[in-house]
């Protein structure tokens, strides 16, 4: 068990839906990263945020948004999904703003399934 | 600029030894090990960082040449528990500080 926590465990929704994947970093941890894993992908980094802040994006679509809350807990929204959203969704947390030295922990994930 | 990873598979007996590679075509600052069973969430390993220094854990070995832009994962006596799905995460010098991880290279060993 590393610490972070994630919800729902699976979704299943329609295209076009809107859905809400939430995430708590571990006690202590100040930066969340949301990635995008498919079936023929490796880990897709989508977007960073550190202390309630946006730092980094990756590739990130313009119909998903991020946010933190002062209790550093973040949200991922996707909308307008289409089938190929479908994917698993971790969250990852770790201490400082940079990833480059740091450990992430990997959460348990949300399995996005659009049918 | 995502990492390559070779093999992309293996398949070992336990107790056989295993390499997995982890390969940038530009200057690499820092690599990170980690480990995925099936629908599970990747478990960190270790981080081989510019300079030589190395954190994870004590039973596993890694090795980073910064001249070639290579770092490389030992299993050694592999037991059942080693199966999964490898990835190295890159972060290159000068570059975004958030690891770019390979397709992940699938480690399968049976008994």
């Amino acid at each position: 068990d590393s610490g972070v926590t994630q919800t729902p465990k699976h979704l299943i929704t329609a295209t076009g839906q809107r859905v809400t994947l939430r995430c708590s970093p571990r006690s202590g941890d100040l930066s969340v990263y949301w990635y995008q894993q498919s079936l023929d992908q490796g880990l897709q980094f989508l977007i960073q945020y550190y202390n309630g802040e946006e730092r980094a994006k990756g590739n990130i679509l313009e119909r998903f948004s991020a946010q933190q809350f002062p209790d550093l807990h973040s949200e991922l929204n996707l909308s307008s999904l289409e089938l190929g959203d479908s994917a698993l969704y971790f969250c990852a947390s770790s201490i400082r703003d940079s990833a480059a030295t740091d450990t992430q922990y990997f959460g348990p994930g949300t399995r996005l399934t659009v049918l | 600029q995502q990492p390559v990873q070779s093999p992309q598979a293996v398949i070992l007996r336990e107790g056989e030894d295993a390499v997995i590679n982890c390969s940038s075509s530009k200057a690499l600052y820092s690599v990170h090990w980690y480990r995925q069973k099936h629908g599970e969430a990747p478990v960190f390993l270790m981080i081989l960082l510019k300079g030589g220094e190395q954190k994870g854990h004590e039973k596993i070995s890694a090795s980073f040449n910064e001249k070639k832009q290579q770092s490389s994962l030992y299993l050694t006596a592999s037991q059942l528990s080693y199966s999964g799905t490898y990835f190295c995460g890159t972060v290159l010098s000068g570059g975004s500080y958030i690891p770019t991880f390979g397709r992940g290279t699938s480690l399968i060993v049976h008994p």
